[in-house]
């Protein structure tokens, strides 16, 4: 099955470094991508294939993925960045969220 | 302006249907894959269907698969998605999202709830 594991949540204080895993077994040969959703809103789209950055989206925003791990970057988080994070991954066969990480900023 | 508009969500008896809408503007459906992705009350995203840009291939989620059906009217610019026998773990918010991942074209609809209860 293809299933990507994510932390229920991460903590940091305003200017630290956050950081967020998606480990799943698909990842060496598929992209990861990253959802930002605040509350009451839809996701929007922050990184795309691993580590690439949509236009709009700050660059305090990085990505990466080795193996079967990807990680999303938030460099100096700001407390605006507050909200749960979505991995996504997909192939020919398969779509697949991971369960989400709530980032706190305080 | 780019526009996704869901409609057609509400309350539904188990075992019920229910067609949901999507109405695009803004640009043209045709050009764009496109999906239903669903989020049950605080819980997180679950992938629940794609479809082809002229409808010709679709792709279901595990959970819904064989009772949801995904169709798109590019003509009305328009996609659906026919769900059926539903269940109380169906309830959840469906967004209508396009070019899932695509830069400059991931692009979500606000969403339109969903609830199976009795």
């Amino acid at each position: 099955s293809y299933e990507l594991t994510q932390p229920p949540s991460v903590s940091v204080s305003p200017g630290q470094t956050a950081r967020i895993t998606c480990s799943g077994d698909a990842l060496p040969k598929n992209y990861a991508y990253w959802y930002q959703q605040k509350s009451g809103q839809a996701p929007v789209l922050v990184i795309y294939e691993d580590n690439k950055r949509p236009s709009g989206i700050p660059e305090r925003f990085s990505g990466s993925s080795s193996g079967t791990m990807a990680m999303l970057t938030i460099s100096g988080a700001q407390v605006d960045d507050e909200a749960d994070y979505y991995c996504y991954s997909t192939d020919s066969s398969a779509n697949q969220f991971g369960g989400g990480t709530k980032l706190t900023v305080l | 302006e780019v526009q996704l508009v869901e409609s057609g969500g509400g309350l539904v008896q188990p075992g019920g249907s229910l067609r949901l809408s999507c109405a695009a503007s803004g640009f043209s459906l045709s050009s764009y894959v496109m999906y239903w992705v669903r989020q049950a009350p605080g819980k997180g995203l679950e992938f629940v269907s794609a479809i082809s840009t002229k409808g010709g291939g679709t792709h279901y989620g595990n959970s819904v698969r064989d009772r949801f059906t995904i169709s798109r009217d590019n003509s009305k610019n328009t996609l659906y998605l026919q769900m059926g026998n539903l269940r109380p773990e169906d309830t959840a918010v469906y967004y209508c999202a396009r070019a899932l991942g695509k830069p400059s074209a991931d692009y979500w609809g606000q969403g339109t709830l969903v609830t199976v209860s009795s």
